[in-house]
């Protein structure tokens, strides 16, 4: 029961162009979610976040939507740069006692020169 | 500040064999996890420690993994015996109390190829 769908599993652009990585979720009780980075051989480092009270938030370049009707969050990463290039996984909170991270399975994202 | 520490980074070994990993999370926090991703996948949560208690254990096939926090600072995971499909990273990640928006801060992982 995959409760946080990441359904692109690449995506490649063109430097200096946006870069949209899309995130579903299907538990209604998930109140809090985030963005990670991963290059290769190297742990998940924080990206982003948003709360279910935000329909958005801004760092720099990377602003993530939330669409709570849709179930569904998008990362926008603008402009997009050659070390971008990496996996993005989305992450999900339940609300309450339960502090759980539920990830998707990541997007690799090639950004070209 | 000094991140998540996990080792070995690499370990080989034949199946039914035991292995252990070793975490040493960010000074002064309280919270402490160890994930395990299978390649294709996300990270899933196996146990989660608040100082050295268990939190959430409920993914952790207790038959053969086991894990403990002594001194609620570093910790160890190990699988006894190892199967095949436990090949995988192993991932440990703290954050300070666990709590709402509280950050989780990975480690580099532990790749485990079993044989």
């Amino acid at each position: 029961d995959q409760q946080v769908k990441q359904n692109s599993p690449s995506l490649s652009v063109q430097e200096g162009r946006i870069s949209i990585l899309n995130c579903d979720y299907t538990n209604s009780m998930f109140d809090y979610f985030l963005w990670y980075k991963k290059y290769p051989a190297e742990g998940p480092t924080f990206l982003i976040s948003i709360s279910s009270i935000k329909d958005k938030n801004e760092d720099g370049r990377f602003t993530v939507f939330l669409n709570k009707s849709a179930k569904h969050l998008s990362l926008h990463i603008v402009p997009s740069q050659p070390g971008d290039s990496a996996v993005y996984f989305c992450a999900a909170k339940g609300g309450g006692s339960n502090y759980k991270l539920t990830f998707g399975k990541g997007t690799l994202l090639t950004v070209n020169p | 500040e000094a991140g998540v520490a996990q080792s070995p980074r690499y370990k080989i070994i034949e199946k039914r064999q035991s292995v252990a990993f070793w975490c040493n999370p960010i000074s002064g926090h309280a919270t402490l996890y160890w994930y395990q991703q299978i390649l294709g996948q996300g990270p899933k949560l196996l146990i989660q420690f608040q100082n050295n208690g268990v939190v959430d254990d409920s993914q952790l096939p207790k038959d053969r993994f086991s894990a403990e926090r002594l001194k609620g600072v570093d910790s160890t995971l190990k699988i006894q015996p190892a199967k095949l499909e436990d090949s995988a990273v192993y991932l440990c990640a703290s954050s300070r109390d666990g709590q709402g928006t509280d950050t989780q801060y990975f480690g580099p992982g532990t790749r485990l190829t079993v044989l």
